[in-house]
């Protein structure tokens, strides 16, 4: 059974920081991995897409990397900045299914 | 605005009432997809239709029912509401078969069961 995990829970750091929010699963055999922003009390944005056969996707100040093989997935934010404080969460695409798996999130605050 | 559109955004229910929670798209996706979210807990998949006329039970089905009216829509129901239920609700949709597309998710209905 596939389970996502996301460490740390919540994250704390002063604006203009570069931090990484980690993500694992347990199978390696997944359609996609997507990054998700939500904000409190609002739904969830699509951040980053990362297919199977990808390595990593940019966007802005975002860059996400997928490593299959030892079921990792990182989020990296450039120069962090109040308005990125939001929860972090990942969700895998299980091959051969049309769900997400979720993981529980990381609650990111940054300070200014 | 394009996307999904889940009705209503919040509400509170008593112990046995029934309801139902609407949600439409409108970017001609095939799948759909109920979702709960609890403290702690993550996102759980609750129901998904994969494709109109299609329905299947994910990892939270107890308690709840759905509909896939047409293309566009997909309703949560609750039969007998419990306290157990109270929850934030999340419908999201997907064109599935393509690996380069992932969720689109609404905004949400908080629930409360008293």
């Amino acid at each position: 059974k596939q389970e996502v995990t996301q460490i740390p829970a919540a994250l704390s750091v002063p604006e203009g920081e570069n931090l990484v929010l980690n993500c694992s699963f347990t199978d390696s055999a997944i359609y996609n991995l997507q990054w998700f922003r939500q904000d409190p009390g609002k739904g969830l944005t699509s951040l980053l897409l990362i297919q199977s056969s990808q390595r990593e996707q940019t966007s802005g100040r975002l860059n996400a990397s997928l490593d299959k093989s030892s079921g990792r997935s990182t989020l990296y934010i450039a120069a962090s900045q109040p308005g990125d404080s939001a929860t972090y969460l990942c969700a895998v695409s299980p091959s051969g299914t049309y769900k997400y798996i979720f993981g529980t999130g990381t609650r990111l605050k940054v300070l200014a | 605005n394009a996307g999904v559109t889940q009705t209503p955004k919040f509400q509170v229910l008593k112990t046995g009432q029934s309801m139902t929670l609407q949600c439409a798209q409108d970017m001609n996706h095939n799948s759909m997809y109920w979702y709960r979210q609890d403290p702690g807990m993550g996102l759980r998949l609750i129901y998904y239709s994969a494709s109109e006329g299609t329905t299947d039970k994910g990892e939270v089905p107890n308690g709840y029912n759905v509909s896939r009216l047409n293309k566009r829509e997909f309703s949560l129901r609750l039969e007998s509401a419990a306290p157990s239920q109270t929850s934030v609700y999340f419908c999201a949709s997907r064109v599935p078969g393509r690996r380069d597309y992932g969720y689109t998710f609404g905004s949400g209905t908080r629930l409360t069961v008293v």
